[in-house]
């Protein structure tokens, strides 16, 4: 059974610095992972979304990174704002057709 | 493209009656998933869609709760006799078949059973 871990669950980085956010994964059998974000009572925001055959993906101050045979994919965030603030979840698709979510890692920048 | 809207944005009941609620999801999405989520955690699977057809419910689908999605459009998600444990928020997503296409949510309903 798919299990998909994030640590730490929560973060506080001053303004401007760039954070690397963590998610691992116990059954490398996937097709895809993808990173949302969000706001408090929100839906979730599409952010990135990695194929098992790529190792990254870019888009603007973010990058992910996946390495499925060990589990383990991180999303860097380059020089943070305060509306970076926000709770980010990874999500893992299965070869068996689920798509199972972290509980998110919930980012406080302070300006 | 108007992305996944959901209705109502919130709901609250009393323990016991019974509650629907309605997803739009993007239009030429085949897929639709319905996620539970209670606060501090991450989304929980309890069904999804291809088209019309139910392809899967988790366990965490009692008899209480059914979903439809008569014409492969919108849907609905009924839970029947709500009970306290039943507060969560409601979240739809919806996406293109295979396996390469990224999900898209909604903002979700949230539900409080008094």
């Amino acid at each position: 059974k798919q299990e998909v871990t994030q640590i730490p669950a929560a973060l506080s980085v001053p303004e401007g610095e760039n954070l690397v956010l963590n998610c691992s994964f116990t059954d490398s059998a996937i097709y895809n992972l993808q990173w949302f974000r969000q706001d408090p009572g929100k839906g979730l925001t599409s952010l990135l979304l990695i194929q098992s055959s790529q190792r990254e993906q870019t888009s603007g101050r973010l990058n992910a990174s996946l390495d499925k045979s060990s589990g383990r994919s991180t999303l860097y965030i380059a020089a943070s704002q305060p509306g970076d603030s926000a709770t980010y979840l990874c999500a893992v698709w299965g070869r068996d057709d689920k798509i199972i979510f972290g509980k998110g890692t919930r980012l406080h920048i302070l300006p | 493209d108007t992305g996944v809207s959901q209705d109502p944005r919130h709901k609250i009941t009393k323990r016991g009656q019974n509650v629907t609620f309605r997803c739009d999801p993007i239009s030429e999405h085949n897929r639709l998933y319905w996620y539970r989520q209670t606060l501090g955690q991450g989304p929980e699977f309890l069904t999804y869609f291809q088209n019309e057809a139910q392809l899967e419910k988790s366990r965490l689908l009692s008899d209480r709760f059914s979903a439809e999605r008569p014409k492969g459009s919108f849907s609905t998600l009924e839970i029947q006799r709500t009970e306290q444990g039943d507060s969560a928020m409601y979240l739809c997503a919806s996406s293109l078949v295979g396996a390469n296409s990224p999900l898209h949510f909604g903002n979700g309903t949230r539900l409080t059973v008094t």
